[in-house]
C-alpha cells in the first residue's frame, strides 16, 4: 500500500503530556499537510511543507504545536502540554506538486483523546 | 464570510432517490474546487474537482457536481444513492497560501 500512513491511529493521553505524530507521505510527493478535525466540523489546516521547508502555519496552531520534516519524507506534529481542547482528529495529507490544483491524498487520522 | 460554506448539515434520503449537497464559495478562493468523501472513522477521498473547461464534472461513484460561476456554486449531486453513499461530504477550495480550506461537512444519511 502505497497512500499516506498515519501513526498511530489512536492515541489516549494525560492533560499535560507531551504527545508526538508521525506521517509518512507517498513517497513521491513533496507537499504535505496537517490538518485537525473535530466532531462534527470540517477540516482545519494547521500547516503545510513543501520539502523540508514549512511554507504556511494557521494561527490555530499556538506554541504547544510544532511541526517537523527534516528530511523532506516523513513529517512529525508533537503537542506539548496537551490540553482536552486538543482532542481531535489529526489529519495528514500529501500531493504531488505545487500546483493549487493538485488533488491531496489523505490518511486515516490519528485521534487524539486528552483525558 | 466563510470562504467555502455548505449549507445543510444534515440531509436524509431514501435509497435510490436523488441528492443534492449544496456548495457556495467566496469570491477569496481561488477557483479550484473540490469535494471530497468521508466514510465512518476514515481519512478523505477525492470525489470529484473543477479545475477548468466543462462546468459539469463526473466523478467516482456516479457523482457529478456542477459549477457556476454566476451563483458561485459547486453543487454535488447523484440521481440516485446507496445506502453504502452514507459519510460526511466536504467541499474545499485553495485559499491564499492555504492549500485547502473545508467547509463544514453535510452528513448524508440514506435510508432503507
Amino acid at each position: 500500500d502505497t497512500g499516506v500512513s498515519q501513526n498511530p491511529r489512536h492515541k489516549i493521553t494525560k492533560r499535560g503530556q507531551n504527545v508526538t505524530f508521525r506521517c509518512d507521505p507517498i513517497s513521491e510527493h513533496n507537499r504535505l499537510y496537517w490538518y485537525r478535525q473535530t466532531l462534527g466540523q470540517g477540516p482545519e489546516f494547521l500547516t503545510y511543507f513543501q520539502n523540508e521547508a514549512q511554507l504556511e502555519k494557521s494561527r490555530l496552531l499556538s506554541d504547544r504545536f510544532s511541526a517537523e520534516r527534516p528530511k523532506g519524507s516523513f513529517s512529525t506534529l508533537e503537542i506539548q502540554r496537551t490540553e482536552q481542547g486538543d482532542s481531535a482528529m489529526y489529519l495528514c495529507a500529501s500531493s504531488g506538486n505545487r500546483q493549487l490544483n493538485t488533488e491531496a491524498f489523505f490518511g486515516q487520522g490519528t485521534r487524539l483523546t486528552v483525558v | 464570510a466563510q470562504s467555502v460554506t455548505q449549507l445543510d448539515s444534515q440531509v436524509p434520503v431514501f435509497e435510490e432517490a436523488p441528492v443534492e449537497l449544496r456548495c457556495n464559495y467566496s469570491s477569496s478562493v481561488s477557483v479550484y474546487l473540490f469535494w471530497y468523501v468521508q466514510y465512518p472513522n476514515q481519512g478523505l477521498q477525492l470525489l470529484l474537482k473543477y479545475l477548468s473547461g466543462s462546468t459539469l464534472v463526473k466523478g467516482i461513484n456516479g457523482f457529478e457536481a456542477e459549477f457556476n460561476k454566476s451563483q458561485t456554486s459547486f453543487h454535488l449531486r447523484k440521481p440516485s444513492v446507496h445506502i453504502s453513499d452514507t459519510a460526511e461530504y466536504f467541499c474545499a477550495a485553495p485559499l491564499g497560501n492555504t492549500p485547502l480550506v473545508f467547509g463544514k461537512g453535510t452528513r448524508l444519511s440514506v435510508i432503507a
